[in-house]
């Protein structure tokens, strides 16, 4: 069973720069995975923000960007504003199936 | 605009089955996927399936076969997620989201979610 993993939390000042990763234990996550970034606040739905690595939504702001990082994926958040701190949670494909990870909770302090 | 309107929150006693809705506006039921994720209360997002609504082909997680069963009725553009034998553990929020990929080809894009809908499950 394929396990995704997150950081469990992150902190950043507002204005910094913050980057959350996702990995496989099936081991580098790639492109084939189509990576896809969610942000979700509290007692809201999850608000789609990355698709297929770094691809942005209409509504994803700009500060947000998608990559691939050492093997796994990352979100990377450039300028942090007070409105992003939110759960974050990467959703991979592997093997006919989807998992998510565990979700980041982040910080802006 | 695009909205995908979910039924509302389900009291079940274990052992039950419960019903979950969704029904699509803005955009046509049959021209994208619908995927299905829920959430335990304060834990992470897991993945239960998929239905391309056209054909209405499902893929179930592995975790849910034998229990889940998605459905659909283009006439009235909603698709339905049922799922059995409930047990406290399926205490979760539900969502339903438009997925516009090709899961089949390994390519899931999600965008827009419903709001939800929670399923408690106790005696």
């Amino acid at each position: 069973q394929t396990v995704v993993t997150q950081e469990p939390s992150l902190t950043v000042s507002p204005g910094g720069t913050v980057t959350l990763t996702c990995a496989s234990s099936t081991g580098s996550v790639t492109t084939a995975y189509y990576p896809n970034w969610f942000q979700q606040k509290p007692g809201q739905a999850p608000r789609a923000l990355i698709y297929s690595t770094t691809n942005k939504h209409s509504w994803t702001p700009a500060r947000f960007s998608g990559s691939l990082l050492g093997g796994k994926a990352a979100l990377t958040l450039s300028g942090v504003q007070p409105e992003d701190e939110a759960d974050y949670y990467c959703l991979v494909y592997y093997a006919g199936a989807l998992v998510c990870g565990g979700g980041t909770k982040l910080t802006v302090l | 605009q695009v909205q995908l309107v979910q039924s509302g929150a389900e009291v079940k006693k274990p052992g039950a089955s419960v019903k979950v809705s969704c029904k699509a506006s803005g955009y046509s039921l049959t021209s994208y996927n619908i995927q299905w994720v829920r959430q335990a209360p304060g834990q992470g997002l897991e993945w239960m399936g998929i239905i391309n609504p056209s054909g209405g082909r499902t893929n179930y997680a592995q975790k849910f076969q034998g229990r889940v069963t998605m459905t659909r009725d283009t006439s009235t553009s909603t698709v339905y997620m049922e799922l059995s034998s409930l047990r406290s553990a399926d205490t979760a929020v539900y969502y339903c989201a438009r997925d516009l990929g090709d899961f089949w080809s390994g390519y899931p894009l999600f965008d827009y979610w419903g709001q939800g809908t929670l399923v408690t499950v106790s005696s």
